[in-house]
Parts: C-alpha cells; sequence; structure tokens
C-alpha cells in the first residue's frame, strides 16, 4: 500500500472550510483514497473515499489532483464536533478477504470557536 | 446507517479474569474485525472473520480467542486477562462484496486490567 504524509496538526476556525492535505506519491492506479476520523476516546469514522474523481457526500468533498499523488479532505463548514484526528489511507480496493486498516499518525484537526 | 456496538464503553478487570468482549452489528456485514488501539502503536489486529463460524488470526492474536456463531455478533475473549492487555478495543464490520475497504467501527471498549 502506498504511503501517505499529512501535516501533524491544524486549526480551523469554526464555520470555516477545513482544508486536509495528503500527499501520496506513491499511490498506484488500483488504489483507492479512504479518509477515516476518530473523536477522542471514539472509534474511526469512516467519512469518504475514491480512486480518480472528486467525491462529496454528505459529511464531505475530497479533492483528488488529476495525477492523483495527493488529495484534499474538505469539511465545508467545519464545527467544534469536528475536532479530530483525521487520517488519509490508501488501499487497493478488493473485492473479496477482509485486510485489516493500517492508520499513520494523521492530522489533528482543532476547530477554535 | 451502519450501527456497530460495543457491549461496554469501560471496563476494569483483574488479572486472571476471563474477559467477554461482544461486538454486535445491524448491515448484515459478513466480515468482522478485532482491533486493539495502544498510543504509538496505533491499530493492530487481532482476529477477524469473513463469516459465520468462521476466524482467521490477525497480528497479535495471543492471549485472544473469538467467537461468530451469529452473523450479527462477533466475540472476542481474553482466556485470562493480563495487564498488557489494557487497551482499547474496536470493533469493525464490512460488507463482503465491497469493492472499497470501507470499515464501520464501534465506539471501542476501553479495558483496564489491574
Amino acid at each position: 500500500d502506498a504511503k501517505t504524509t499529512q501535516p501533524p496538526s491544524m486549526d480551523c476556525a469554526e464555520g470555516r472550510a477545513a482544508n486536509l492535505p495528503c500527499n501520496h506519491s506513491t499511490i498506484s492506479g488500483n488504489e483507492y483514497v479512504y479518509w477515516y476520523r476518530q473523536i477522542h476516546s471514539q472509534g474511526p469514522q469512516y467519512i469518504i473515499h475514491g480512486l480518480k474523481n472528486n467525491e462529496t457526500n454528505e459529511m464531505a468533498s475530497l479533492i483528488i489532483t488529476e495525477d492523483r499523488k495527493s488529495s484534499t479532505l474538505i469539511l465545508p463548514h467545519a464545527t467544534l464536533r469536528d475536532t479530530a484526528v483525521y487520517y488519509c489511507i490508501v488501499r487497493v480496493g478488493r473485492g473479496a478477504g477482509s485486510y485489516q486498516l493500517t492508520f499513520g499518525k494523521g492530522t489533528k484537526l482543532s476547530v477554535i470557536p | 446507517d451502519v450501527k456497530v456496538t460495543q457491549s461496554s464503553r469501560y471496563l476494569v478487570k483483574r488479572t486472571g479474569e476471563k474477559v467477554f468482549l461482544e461486538c454486535v452489528q445491524d448491515m448484515d456485514h459478513e466480515n468482522m474485525f478485532w482491533y486493539r488501539q495502544d498510543p504509538g502503536l496505533g491499530l493492530r489486529l487481532i482476529y477477524f472473520s469473513y463469516d459465520v463460524k468462521m476466524k482467521e488470526k490477525g497480528d497479535i492474536p495471543e492471549g485472544y480467542s473469538v467467537s461468530r456463531e451469529k452473523k450479527e455478533r462477533f466475540s472476542l475473549i481474553l482466556e485470562s486477562a493480563s495487564t498488557n492487555q489494557t487497551s482499547m478495543y474496536l470493533c469493525a464490520s464490512r460488507h463482503r462484496g465491497a469493492l472499497e475497504e470501507t470499515q464501520y467501527f464501534g465506539p471501542g471498549t476501553r479495558l483496564l486490567v489491574l
């Protein structure tokens, strides 16, 4: 699986968009980009994933560069409840079997009132 | 929404006790997982289950066993709890047919072994 690089921490003002970057320069053509987050003392929460195209759901948007070497997770209107560690993971999509998720250090996002 | 529930949020046990951690998911997922999470070590896979009555060892199965008698329930058993099993335990589930590796996690059980 491709390695990812994320900044260790970021601050964002409440109500503003939070843009969390992730570099994955060694990504291969069949690898997906996934984002999870973990709020303190809770289990990880799946946010969004994508392969090539930009994706949007009720939680966030995922922007993947054309060369797929980096991506940005966008929380459009950050709230205090979005304070968490955000993990970017690059994995091959598989139709069967089960594989553990490996979380790196992630980005600690602090949303400030 | 997928819901994964774990039987306890916090648990305190004594060394040598047998400990049962229960996990239930309501989305008919075939795959279920047990991880532990420790500071500086990240998520480590203990056991996983492809389907009912099936189980496979993960990276750190020693001192643990599992049971999957029903599709929705995956139990983790600490046969004889030890202090080095003090940790946050996380259960997750996944639909087997999904191409993507989306896993849905429970809230976690923070276990303290004295």
